[in-house]
């Protein structure tokens, strides 16, 4: 079983709709989580942490739920710019240093 | 915000050759830094991690002997692909933390092309 599994899309949406993805994970002993965005050929950049109480960010909502081992991330209003692959990224538990496992990723492309 | 440069970004080379990747960190002081690859549609696999003044730490399948890390100062890592072949081509980032601190912070890769 993968460390980090995502459905790998692509989601073809229009623009105005929303979308959501989903994450499952593991090692139930990971205590940090991101959402990533990579354009393509470029490095990740980081979207948002997700928190236990799930949390907003405008158009982004992330929620986790630890006893599912399970993150997700809703797009609401998706506009053209989101069009990009969105990666889940877990923390190991810590070993001095934080190591981060990424998902393969799921791409959207928002069409007009 | 925290900035990571990396350079080259972008080279092709003839099989054989050895390639230099450099990381550094511009405004913080990296105390760990860690080794990315990404092959096309695939997530980033974590290489090494390294530590300022201490030898790398690899993960299982990577050859420390065909991937030199070294990272001798708090704002520099570089990795070496030794006699580099055409399945080495791939994108390799590089990200940087303080002391444990999250987030990581990417440089913007280097795209190796092994003719």
């Amino acid at each position: 079983r993968k460390e980090v599994e995502q459905d790998p899309g692509p989601f073809n949406v229009p623009e105005g709709a929303t979308v959501a993805f989903n994450c499952t994970y593991s090692n139930s002993a990971s205590q940090s989580f991101f959402w990533y965005r990579q354009d393509c050929r470029k490095e990740p950049k980081l979207l948002m942490s997700v928190y236990s109480s799930g949390n907003e960010d405008g158009r982004f909502t992330a929620q986790l739920n630890r006893a599912s081992q399970y993150i997700s991330l809703l797009i609401r209003d998706s506009k053209l710019s989101d069009s990009a692959t969105y990666l889940c990224v877990v923390n190991l538990p810590p070993g001095g240093y934080n190591k981060l496992i990424f998902g393969a990723g799921t791409r959207l492309a928002v069409h007009p | 915000g925290a900035v990571v440069s990396q350079h080259p970004s972008w080279v092709i080379c003839k099989s054989g050759t050895s390639v230099k990747i450099e990381c550094r960190s511009l405004d913080f002081q990296a105390t760990t830094m860690f080794w990315y690859r990404q092959f096309p549609k695939q997530s980033l696999m974590l290489m090494a991690t390294s530590n300022e003044g201490s030898k790398a730490t690899y993960e299982q399948g990577v050859e420390k002997d065909k991937f030199l890390i070294n990272h001798a100062s708090l704002t520099l890592s570089t990795l070496t692909v030794t006699s580099a072949h055409p399945e080495d081509s791939s994108f390799y980032i590089c990200s940087a933390e303080n002391r444990g601190n999250q987030p990581q912070h990417f440089g913007d890769g280097t795209r190796l092309s092994i003719l």
